[in-house]
């Protein structure tokens, strides 16, 4: 149980354009999911909290305009980086806590590997 | 500041060398203590939740145990397969968590 999945798994793309992940709670629903960014051998970074059926809650010094998080159903989110640059370039890793459960485990997706060229 | 620290930064065991990674936090207030093992170009894999002091859990060769101000994850008896990056994370509200930057792990054959 408690399965997260992302897609894609690795995206390549040019500078400026738009690129959309995908992260899926597949077996249990989730009012609440978590976008991280993850910079080579250092930890995760919170970007933003996403909560089904209303706004995202970001981070101080993430840009909401450039990184939009929509949470339509308990089981979905999206994190689309519009015009992509190559600083944008990372590991993005979502997490959703499950609805159902009085817990606070976050389980993790297996990530994206952004590179923008 | 900085609320979760881990130590060591990086680790080497010889396989069957049990040794301890260390967790420790600055604020009052935990709402709880995660432990994670993250596999090179993975995303973090839940291994233990701790929630009150002189709480323990076990899993495997794994055991978690949980003081006022750090948490310890004891490794007996380790495996190649154990060799990871272990993340320790913490939560005051339940939903913001604050990353250590992780022990690297490395079990030698």
């Amino acid at each position: 149980g408690a399965v997260v999945s992302q897609h894609p798994s690795r995206v390549i793309c040019k500078s400026g354009t738009s690129v959309k992940i995908e992260c899926r709670s597949l077996d249990f629903q989730a009012t609440t999911m978590f976008w991280y960014r993850q910079f080579p051998k250092k930890s995760l970074m919170l970007m933003a909290t996403s909560n089904e059926g209303s706004k995202a809650t970001y981070e101080q010094g993430v840009e909401k305009d450039k990184f939009l998080i929509n949470h339509a159903s308990l089981t979905l989110s999206t994190l689309t980086v519009t015009s992509a640059h190559p600083e944008d370039s990372s590991f993005y890793i979502c997490s959703a806590r499950d609805s159902g459960q009085a817990r606070d485990e976050q389980f993790f997706g297996p990530g994206t590997r952004l590179t923008v060229l | 500041e900085d609320q979760v620290t881990q130590s060591p930064e990086a680790l080497r065991l010889q396989e069957g060398e049990s040794s301890s990674l260390n967790c420790s936090y600055t604020v009052s207030g935990l709402r709880g203590l995660f432990w994670y093992r993250q596999d090179p170009g993975k995303g973090p894999e839940f291994l233990f939740t701790l929630y009150s002091a002189g709480e323990e859990k076990e899993k495997e060769r794994l055991k978690a145990t949980l003081t006022k101000k750090e948490s310890f994850l004891h490794i007996t008896a380790p495996k190649p397969e154990d060799s990871a990056t272990y993340l320790c994370a913490v939560t005051y509200t339940g939903n913001q968590f604050y990353f250590g930057t992780g022990t690297s792990l490395t079990v030698i054959p």
